[in-house]
């Protein structure tokens, strides 16, 4: 399975604070996503991103986000002023033409 | 939006026992589908998927069953083994909805040594 590596693994943040995640998909793959999931809940989508631009993005998914690919090789998702409800395990996923979706390990966020 | 559900949130089996998972899909135009493990803290895990043109699909001890007049998908799992303790998920691709997967809530199985 292709990995995906993101960071940090953890981090704890105050309400009110900007939050940035990072991720290191397989550079030849062409869909990027960030996902997230409130602990004992589903896995939600937040975003698509495909040929360096949003491609879908859920209801989850308002003015507090954005993603960019800014060097062509990280992926990250920013959370201009975090909530207590941001608080979830974040994942970055990828694909190739095939559609499988491949997931990072996560990043749990912490909002205080 | 559309909803994947799981029958039974919770399944127990003694070891060496086959396991069956179960899921239900709403969405009769979703074709193509993937099941994950997920454990304690850790990303989802692929372990197996189908397309809606097939009916079955087996994988090493793992055998995905898809049944679209009554839009009900099982993993079933061979011979489960302690390592198979994990939350499991379905998840649903509808065509034009940007590659995006519709998860259902998980189904946690332990297995009894």
């Amino acid at each position: 399975e292709p990995e995906v590596t993101q960071t940090p693994s953890h981090q704890v943040t105050q309400m009110g604070q900007e939050v940035i995640l990072r991720c290191v998909p397989i550079s030849n793959h062409l869909y990027f996503y960030w996902y997230r999931q409130i602990l004992g809940q589903k896995v939600e989508f937040l975003v698509s991103f495909y040929n360096n631009e949003i491609s879908e993005k859920s209801e989850i998914f308002d003015d507090q986000f954005s993603v960019e690919r800014p060097d062509g090789s990280n992926f990250t998702l920013k959370i201009r002023s975090t909530k207590l409800e941001d608080s979830a395990m974040y994942f970055c996923a990828h694909t190739s033409a095939g559609n499988t979706i491949y997931f990072g390990e996560g990043s749990w966020l912490t909002v205080v | 939006g559309e909803s994947v559900g799981l029958h039974l949130p919770t399944l127990s089996v003694q070891e060496g026992d086959n396991s069956i998972i179960n899921c239900a899909y709403s969405n009769s135009a979703s074709d193509y589908f993937i099941w994950y493990k997920q454990e304690s803290g850790k990303g989802p895990q692929f372990i197996i998927d189908i397309r809606s043109n097939m009916d079955k699909r087996q994988g090493q001890r793992v055998t995905v069953l898809l049944n679209k007049t009554v839009k009900h998908l099982s993993l079933q799992i061979a011979a489960t083994q302690p390592g198979d303790s994990a939350v499991y998920f379905c998840a649903e691709n509808i065509p034009n909805t940007g590659n995006q997967f519709y998860f259902g809530t998980g189904t946690s199985l332990t297995v009894i040594p």
